[in-house]
């Protein structure tokens, strides 16, 4: 129940193109969404992030859609650039309690030049 | 703002020594900081839980007397990892979190690299 599911685990798109991240969680508890990027070798570097009363959060090129009934919350990159080829991991976490994140397994993005 | 160091951003040791990895906040005060272990293309995993003041709260699975953590003040807290083994390589990364705040910031990561 603290799983947080993400996929695709790899993901490949050509510039411009729209990757979209999905990542599902089982605790209704759960009320902070955050989304992280990461470069090889670097720490992972906070993108944007929700909580679950709100249905879609915008931040430059980055959206987050979320789907409260469907425990389910998904990263949208715009015009999307080679630059932007990176890992990506979503986490959840209960913000009353030890404000421990559970983080998906993570997104292995490459855009094509 | 909400800057995290690491040092030493790598380090490479013997088998049998002791590192110690140093997480600051440099533009804010952590009143919880968090240390991770990621393997190779794998996800990050949390050891432990750290509140300034008190005692690491460690994951199960995670030995306290080979992670020795403290966080002695609002700024920094520090990981030992005793005896090193081999095992023991991996990339180790810190967060922290500000009194009120959700949101954890990341350092840059240690790489060990153990002999």
């Amino acid at each position: 129940q603290q799983q947080v599911k993400q996929s695709p685990q790899s993901l490949i798109v050509q510039k411009g193109g729209i990757p979209i991240i999905n990542c599902a969680y089982e605790n209704t508890a759960f009320d902070y969404f955050p989304w992280y990027q990461q470069f090889p070798g670097k720490g992972p570097a906070l993108l944007i992030a929700i909580r679950p009363d709100v249905s879609e959060k915008k931040e430059g090129r980055f959206t987050i859609s979320f789907n409260k009934s469907a425990k389910q919350f998904s990263l949208h990159i715009m015009d999307s650039q080679p630059g932007d080829s990176a890992t990506y991991f979503c986490a959840a976490s209960i913000t009353s309690g030890t404000y421990k994140y559970i983080f998906g397994t993570g997104t292995r993005l490459k855009v094509l030049a | 703002g909400a800057v995290v160091s690491q040092h030493p951003s790598r380090v490479i040791c013997k088998s049998g020594t002791s590192v110690k990895i140093e997480c600051r906040s440099l533009d804010f005060q952590a009143t919880t900081m968090f240390w991770y272990r990621q393997f190779p293309k794998q996800s990050l995993m949390l050891m432990a839980t750290s509140n300034e003041g008190s005692k690491a709260t460690y994951e199960q699975g995670v030995e306290k007397d080979k992670f020795l953590i403290n966080h002695a003040s609002l700024t920094l807290s520090t990981l030992t990892v005793t005896s090193a083994h081999p095992e023991d390589s991996s990339f180790y990364i810190c967060s922290a979190r500000e009194m009120g705040a959700d949101t954890q910031y990341f350092g840059p990561g240690t790489r060990l690299t153990v002999l």
